[in-house]
This record gives C-alpha cells, sequence and structure tokens, in this order.
C-alpha cells in the first residue's frame, strides 16, 4: 500500500481536461511543498512533469499543471492530446522516517 | 544536457548482494544541492524510492530497505553505486538511478532527470 493515495486510472477525450488526486498527510502533501509528479509512458524511465507543487521544468507543455490544497495535491492536464496516455506519479517529501513517499501511480486513457 | 546510465548484471542469485553503478555524464556529481538517488519498481508495479547520497559521502536511506543497503560515490568517476545484500525475488525490479534535488537539512524533493533503468531480476 502506497502512501501517497491516487485514483488507480482516469480517462478524457482529446481536447478535454483531467484532474489526478494525490492524498497523503499533513506530514508529507499537507505539510510541505515539495510534491512533485512523474509521467511515464510503457517501458521507459520516469519524467519529472511538476515540481514543488506547481512549477513546470523547462520543456514540459503548459497544459500541465499542479496545485495544492490541504493534504491533496492535483495535476491538471489541459487540452488532453493522445501522446499524454501514460501513468503518473506523485511524490512528497515527508517529515517522518521515510523521507520520501510515491503514490501508487495512475493510469491515463485518451479515449 | 545530464545524462545517468545504470551498469550492472541483469541476474542475481537469492541470498547474494545486487551492485549497480549509475555514470553521470554532463555535469558534475559534486553539484552543491543535489543528492544522487536510487528508486525501483518492480514489474507492473509503483515506484519505490531506495535511497540517496550527497558527493560528500552523506547518505539518506528507505528505513525500509535500510538494513540491507549501501549507496557510495566515487567522485573521480563522477559514479555513484548501489549494494542490496541478501536479495529475494521480492527484489526483482527495474533499478533507476536520478539526480535528486535536496537540502543540506535532508528536505528531498524531485528526481530529474532519470536514466534509462536496468532490470535486475532475481533467481537461481
Amino acid at each position: 500500500q502506497s502512501a501517497l493515495t491516487q485514483p488507480a486510472s482516469v480517462s478524457g477525450s482529446p481536447g478535454q481536461s483531467i484532474t489526478i488526486s494525490c492524498t497523503g498527510t499533513s506530514s508529507d502533501v499537507g505539510g510541505y511543498n515539495y510534491v512533485s509528479w512523474y509521467q511515464q509512458h510503457p517501458g521507459k524511465a520516469p519524467k519529472l512533469m511538476i515540481y514543488e507543487v506547481s512549477n513546470r521544468p523547462s520543456g514540459v507543455p503548459d497544459r500541465f499543471s499542479g496545485s495544492k490544497s490541504g493534504n491533496t495535491a492535483s495535476l491538471t492536464i489541459s487540452g488532453l492530446q493522445a501522446e499524454d496516455e501514460a501513468d503518473y506519479y506523485c511524490s512528497s517529501y515527508t517529515s517522518s522516517s521515510t523521507l520520501v513517499v510515491f503514490g501508487g501511480g495512475t493510469k491515463l486513457t485518451v479515449l | 544536457q545530464l545524462q545517468l546510465q545504470e551498469s550492472g548484471p541483469g541476474l542475481v542469485k537469492p541470498s547474494e548482494t545486487l551492485s549497480l553503478t549509475c555514470t553521470v555524464s554532463g555535469g558534475s556529481i559534486s553539484s552543491s544541492s543535489y543528492y544522487w538517488g536510487w528508486i525501483r519498481q518492480p514489474p507492473g508495479k509503483g515506484l519505490e524510492w531506495i535511497g540517496s547520497i550527497y558527493y560528500s559521502g552523506s547518505t539518506y536511506y528507505n528505513p525500509s530497505l535500510k538494513s540491507r543497503v549501501t549507496i557510495s560515490v566515487d567522485t573521480s568517476k563522477n559514479q555513484f553505486s548501489l549494494k542490496l545484500s541478501s536479495v529475494t525475488a521480492a527484489d526483482t525490479a527495474v533499478y533507476y538511478c536520478a539526480r535528486h534535488r535536496g537540502s543540506a537539512r535532508g528536505t528531498l524533493r524531485w528526481f530529474d532527470p532519470w536514466g534509462q533503468g536496468t532490470l535486475v531480476t532475481v533467481s537461481s
């Protein structure tokens, strides 16, 4: 069981917007602005999409955005494209001895 | 740009020690504010952080693996390494190395970039 809770799957049609949630506790998501999001295509390494809740690395389309409210962080993808179909993982720093926690991952299907 | 590449045996016998090396190119492993980490992903499952090291040798480990893990760094070769002892089939996974943004106080933040990953199978 992962420390951060994500929905197992989400789906959307091209052009639509979807949101993936990532729920933790006040020891991780709620307590620090150190939430990051990763995109992973089959057989590939994860790629950083969002860091520190809402910052986009250079080269990541602005269709990807991140936010946080309380103990839940969210990744929103607007204007869905076929290439966005992938697994998405959230991660956070935690003040527990674990230090780094991941969500269980969400499979995004573009219909 | 910065690139990381994992190397090591793809097959390890149960009870033996898994050893992997990550070679960093396009930048120095001695960069301040960055740790160097190992993450693994069992087939069909999610990501698990193993541990991270600073170029000075300071380390942080996942408590669930700490008793079996050693991460070391060789700044002269721009490499860092992972050793996982007493492996079982549960340690079969794709192992990734990645640069890990962090602070001196140990607030570990995000991983970028990642190596391509290497599959290690534990089997006799």
